[in-house]
Order: structure tokens, then sequence, then C-alpha cells
């Protein structure tokens, strides 16, 4: 079946960087995208990766291995206000399958 | 910002009664998903529209909710008959396609409370 995996929690130092892993298993594979949610708040699109490598975004980057169905977030110069949960989303490929399947995000928490 | 628009915020309901959320999507997106995000924080599909057609719905949604995305009104996500199970924010994104890089821009969200 299918189905999308995160680390429930991370923590971080103010300053430094956080990566935030992501596995999947879909029977077919269009995209993996990235969202950030605070607290009460909606998920806010980061980004989309569809080729394997590195797609540097400045502030997030992400990285896609297509073969190893795996994924990262990685967030560099972190803030306080970097803590939120980060959401990986994964859309199948099929004919048909237009929905993306989410993980239950991993919760960053940067700390002074 | 998103300006997809959901409402209520907040809906309390009693096991059995009615439940009915409606969702405006970001002019000029034809696509509309509905999620149900738990307090565990898991997502989980429930129906997808492209304009007024449905593209996908899980069994659930089939049987106990029903949903609608007539043209010229707000999308609506109702449950039939609500079940304390159903507790959860129930998340509204539009997008502009169904292919592959269709960004989702989701609304606040509704959040069921089922005593």
């Amino acid at each position: 079946g299918q189905g999308v995996e995160q680390p429930d929690n991370l923590m971080s130092v103010e300053g430094t960087f956080a990566r935030v892993n992501c596995t999947y298993s879909t029977s077919g594979f269009n995209g993996l995208s990235w969202y950030q949610q605070r607290e009460g708040h909606a998920p806010v699109f980061l980004s989309y990766v569809v080729l394997d490598g590195l797609k540097d975004s400045g502030h997030f980057s992400t990285f896609l291995s297509r073969s190893n169905g795996y994924s990262y977030l990685l967030l560099t110069e972190l803030q306080i206000k970097d803590s939120a949960s980060y959401l990986c989303a994964v859309r199948d490929g099929n004919t048909g399958n237009y929905k993306y399947v989410f993980g239950a995000g991993t919760r960053l928490k940067v700390i002074a | 910002n998103s300006k997809v628009i959901q409402t209520p915020r907040y809906l309390v309901k009693g096991q059995g009664q009615k439940a009915k959320m409606r969702c405006i999507p970001e002019k000029g997106h034809p696509v509309v998903f509905w999620y149900q995000q738990n307090k565990n924080n898991e997502f989980k599909f429930l129906i997808n529209f492209q304009n007024q057609e449905v593209l996908q719905q899980i069994d659930m949604t089939e049987k106990r909710f029903s949903a609608e995305c007539p043209s010229n009104s707000p999308c609506s996500l109702e449950i039939q008959s609500s079940e304390a199970g159903d507790s959860a924010l129930y998340l509204c994104a539009s997008s502009l396609g169904t292919g592959g890089a269709g960004t989702l821009y989701f609304g606040a969200g509704t959040r069921l409370s089922v005593l």
C-alpha cells in the first residue's frame, strides 16, 4: 500500500541546521512536496521536487532519491521561528490518482 | 498568504447530528481537495473535485459524507451522522491542476468536535 513516513520530532539549535527525513512507498510517483504547518494554522507550501538530486532554495533545500523512496528537507541558519511541523506529501503518478499522500509531519523545535 | 476560506473555524456537534462545513477555493483554482487531520496529525484524504466533478473519494466519504462543489457557490463537506471518531481538523485545499506540480493551497480548516 501507499505510505509516507517521517520521524515525529526533531530538535536543533538556533543558527545551525536541521534535516527532516521522509521515506515513501507509492505505486507510482509524480512528485513530492514539502509543507510547513504552524500550530493552529494551515499547511503552507515550501517546495516541490520530481527529479533526483538536491534543489537549493536558500533557507530551504530539498533532496530526492526516487530509487530509494527518500527525500529530505534541509533548513539552514535556523531561527526560533522555524519551529513548526514539516509535512512531506507524495503524489502517486498512476492514471486516475490525483491525491497527495501526506506524512504525519515532523515537529521541529529550534532552541536557543 | 492562502486565499482559501473555510467556515466555520470551529464546529461542535452531538453524536448522530449532521455537521456541515464550507470552503471557498482560491479564485481560478478548479481542483479542490478535502483532508481530515486527526489529533495525531495524520492526514486522511477524503475527496477531490475538478470543477463540479468528483475525481476520487474514499469509501468512508462515499457512505457517510456528502460533498459537492457547485459552480458559483462554496464547496461543502457534510457528515450525515457524526461519530466521536470524526472529531478532527478538516482541511480544504485548492490547486490549479491535477498535474504533479499542482501546489495545494490550504485553508485554515474547520475543527470539528463531536461530543
